[in-house]
Formats: structure tokens, C-alpha cells, sequence
């Protein structure tokens, strides 16, 4: 049971430059979600799926896009990268109760 | 929303008991969870708590009163792989959202 599968897990980004970071999950969960962690700030989000076909903003969105494709995917674009979106980058998914939540590997961004 | 506080950070010796507190402050709450992050990892899951009172689940424990709007994560013979972030979250609005507290980093001695 592979979980939640993020790609890539390291990239390097020069300013102004896009990309999109992918995530998949195999637990048939309703909910997923991108945070961005950075040190001494937790784990703040960025956008969630509380179901296949919505999308809602999170604490963090600006300069983000994201897109539910179907129930098992959920990918984030970064559409002109600025360094203060250097950070980790989780994906997570969790059932309808969200009591518990399910993490990727995280993908390290560094913008420069 | 949900905002939830807890310490920077905690040290504590090999062998001894450590507790790690959260506060919150919300409009409207379900429950809260904890979760254990090591350095260059991702959080993992460890205890939920949707009604007053102690859950135990081997070393760990966490508590929870709904009343002082406060919850702790109790660590009991602390090993050195121990040492890692400790995150206390809660599930906020109509989509049950998991919000996180800033994490305290426990850094175990010898």
C-alpha cells in the first residue's frame, strides 16, 4: 500500500520559472490537501479538496494553483516561482472524519 | 478557524517522562490529534482525542479537556529516536480541515 506519492521530491527553481508538483493517493480518501512547511511556522495550508471536483483556498494560496483531477489526484502549480516560495511542500489525504491525516514524502523547493 | 499553541521547544534525559502541551482557541471543535515529525521526514499520525479524558497507546499518551480548551502529549521512557517535532492539530469548519499548531521541537539527552 503505497499511501500518498509525491513527485518530485527536490527541485530547484530559478525566479519566474513554473511547475507542478504532483500527488497521488490509494486509500480512496475524500479530502487531500497541500501545506507548506517552513521553519518555526508549522505546517500551514495552502489549499485543500474536500471532494473530487472543489477546491477551496487555504491560509496561504497566493501564487499557487491547484487541480483536483480525479479522486486520486491532486497536483499544485507554482505559475511564476518567487524565492518566498522556497519551503517543503506536503500533500496529505484523510477520510470524510479527518481525524487522521496521511502524509507525502514532501517535495524540498528552493527558488532562486 | 482553529489556532492552537504549544512550546518552541522541550529537552528532556533518556529514561524520563516528558509533556508537551497545546491550547486552542476555535469556533467550533471535534477533537485533537498528534503527530511526530523527524528531521527530513514527513508527519506521522499518533492519537486522536474526541472526548475528555487519557488515551494510551504504548509509550505515548495524550489527554484532552474540552473544558480548559487544552490537550497534552505525555512521552514516557524517552528513547533518543524520540527527538523529533511534536505537532497537536484539530479539525476546523464545515470540511473537518486539520489546522496545526507551530510544533515543538523535544530534543532528548543522553
Amino acid at each position: 500500500n503505497a499511501g500518498v506519492t509525491q513527485t518530485p521530491k527536490f527541485q530547484v527553481l530559478k525566479t519566474g520559472q513554473s511547475m507542478t508538483l504532483q500527488c497521488a493517493q490509494d486509500m480512496n480518501h475524500n479530502s487531500m490537501y497541500w501545506y507548506r512547511q517552513d521553519p518555526g511556522m508549522g505546517l500551514r495550508l495552502i489549499y485543500y479538496s474536500a471532494s473530487e471536483g472543489t477546491t477551496d483556498k487555504g491560509e496561504v494560496p497566493n501564487g499557487y494553483n491547484v487541480s483536483r483531477l480525479n479522486k486520486r489526484e491532486f497536483s499544485l502549480r507554482l505559475e511564476s516561482a518567487a524565492p518566498s516560495q522556497t519551503s517543503v511542500y506536503f500533500c496529505a489525504s484523510s477520510s470524510r472524519s479527518n481525524t487522521e491525516a496521511f502524509f507525502g514524502q514532501g517535495t524540498r523547493l528552493t527558488v532562486v | 478557524g482553529q489556532s492552537l499553541e504549544q512550546p518552541s521547544e522541550v529537552t528532556a534525559v533518556e529514561g524520563a517522562i516528558v509533556q508537551i502541551n497545546c491550547t486552542y482557541q476555535t469556533s467550533g471543535f471535534y477533537g485533537l490529534s498528534w503527530y511526530q515529525q523527524h528531521d527530513g521526514g514527513a508527519p506521522t499520525f499518533l492519537s486522536y482525542n474526541a472526548l475528555d479524558g487519557l488515551e494510551e497507546t504504548g509509550r505515548f499518551s495524550s489527554f484532552l479537556s474540552r473544558s480548559d480548551s487544552y490537550g497534552y502529549l505525555l512521552l514516557q521512557e524517552l528513547q533518543m529516536k524520540d527527538s523529533a517535532s511534536y505537532f497537536c492539530a484539530a479539525p476546523s469548519g464545515g470540511s473537518y480541515i486539520p489546522t496545526f499548531g507551530r510544533g515543538t521541537s523535544l530534543i532528548v539527552h543522553p
